[in-house]
């Protein structure tokens, strides 16, 4: 089945600065790949999610990019705000007859004012 | 406004109990899916379900079954509550194709 790695596991930046977090995935036919993010003692939200037929895709300061040969995707995160602070979970998922996500082990972001 | 509703949001239970958790989705989803998320493991599926009555096992499933009578509601079930259950576990619910994930507000589940 579906594996999905995630790192780093926390991460901690300066307000301002920017956020990379990477994940892999082990099946090759997983065509969708979206990101979620849960703030503390919340539910965790979609904040943007790529299918395989797209590099790249971006939302205001917010950015992913896929690489299907190398079965990497990441989230960008640029001029980073304290209510940025979460732990973000990358997730696979491919289309058959149904639809089973999976998560990988998710990022603590700290952002410092 | 799109809504997954659990009924508790949290559950203290004896060792041994049999312990039901609902879940109901107000969005007319085909998929159903638990979770249960510990720190550092992130979210663990459990057991998913793509309509009525159907069900798939996670990577998870030991100690748990499911229930899917209707389709807006799914049933997570610990036949005989064990301490390693102790956890907190999302439902969420997604339409059919490659669709967004809706998730309940968590069941903070504590077994002593």
């Amino acid at each position: 089945g579906e594996n999905v790695e995630q790192h780093p596991s926390t991460l901690s930046v300066q307000e301002g600065d920017s956020a990379v977090i990477k994940c892999t995935y082990s099946d090759s036919a997983s065509n969708y790949f979206p990101w979620y993010k849960q703030e503390l003692g919340k539910r965790p939200q979609l904040i943007i999610d790529i299918r395989s037929n797209v590099g790249e895709k971006k939302d205001q300061r917010i950015a992913v990019t896929l690489n299907k040969t190398a079965k990497h995707f990441s989230l960008h995160i640029t001029e980073t705000q304290p209510e940025d602070s979460a732990v973000y979970f990358c997730a696979a998922s491919r289309r058959t007859s149904y639809d089973k996500v999976i998560f990988g082990p998710g990022t603590s972001l700290s952002v410092i004012p | 406004d799109v809504k997954v509703t659990q009924s508790s949001r949290y559950l203290v239970k004896r060792t041994g109990e049999k312990v039901f958790l609902e879940c109901v989705q107000d969005m007319d989803h085909e998929n159903m899916f638990w979770y249960r998320q510990d720190p550092g493991l992130g979210l663990r599926l459990i057991y998913f379900s793509y309509d009525v009555k159907m069900k798939e096992k996670g990577d998870i499933p030991e100690g748990y079954s499911v229930s899917r009578e209707k389709k807006e509601r799914f049933s997570l079930i610990l036949e005989s509550a064990s301490t390693n259950q102790t956890s907190m576990y999302l439902c969420a619910s997604s339409g059919t194709g490659l669709t967004e994930a809706f998730f309940g507000q968590g069941t903070r589940l504590t077994v002593v």
